[in-house]
């Protein structure tokens, strides 16, 4: 069985300060894909990365980057110095077969 | 926008009719899938279509059920609905199925009365 844990339900940060997400997979198979989506208050699901369990290279897509650690099944995400934009939910899924989602984080960035 | 299209935006309806969701995927887009996303439950996979076969299959109820056409495009079916049933249906595509990343379409929102 699979499962996708986000331990943070709420985080709440003001504007310019960074943020760290986290997102723990919990599975058997040894080729997987994590995924992050972002949701913002207007309701539709963004894309905002993948990664393959083989491909440990954290990423960075200007403010925005991602540590992948095989070791603790950890796939966190950060933003630098946060925007009012960046509030949304923020949703952590992880494919072995079937996509499955944790639970959201929302974040609340504050001017 | 992602591409994948949906319709209706919002549907209203009451306990025990059945509705139809409509979903368009992206251009070239061989996979559809299907997910619920409610407040109790989070966001539930609840099934796949790859090139008009299904392909997987998740938390899906047995009064629900889908198809994709020729077309590529597909339908979730919602029959005997329930005050529960209300919730956020979202459509997904890739172009091809595991490891792909899906791109959602803006949801119809479903509220049983």
């Amino acid at each position: 069985a699979q499962k996708v844990t986000q331990a943070q339900t709420e985080i709440s940060v003001v504007e310019k300060e960074d943020v760290t997400l986290d997102c723990v997979y919990e599975t058997r198979d040894t080729t997987y894909y994590l995924f992050w989506y972002k949701q913002p208050p207007s309701g539709e699901l963004v894309f905002l990365i993948r990664r393959n369990s083989f491909d440990e290279q954290n990423e960075i897509s200007g403010r925005y980057s991602w540590n992948f650690q095989k070791s603790t099944s950890s796939f966190n995400f950060t933003i630098t110095a946060s925007q009012v934009v960046d509030s949304a939910v923020y949703f952590c899924g992880g494919q072995g077969g079937k996509l499955i989602f944790g639970q959201g984080t929302e974040l609340s960035v504050k001017p | 926008d992602s591409g994948v299209t949906q319709t209706p935006k919002h549907l209203i309806t009451a306990t025990g009719q059945r509705v139809t969701l409509r979903c368009s995927p992206r251009s070239g887009d061989l996979s559809v899938y299907w997910y619920q996303q409610s407040l109790d439950q989070g966001l539930q996979f609840l099934i796949q279509y790859y090139n008009g076969e299904e392909r997987a299959k998740g938390n899906i109820l047995e009064r629900f059920s889908a198809q994709q056409f020729p077309d590529l495009h597909s339908e979730l079916n919602l029959s005997s609905l329930e005050l529960g049933d209300s919730a956020l249906y979202f459509c997904a595509s890739s172009a091809k199925g595991v490891g792909y990343e899906q791109y959602f379409g803006p949801g119809t929102r479903l509220t049983v009365t």
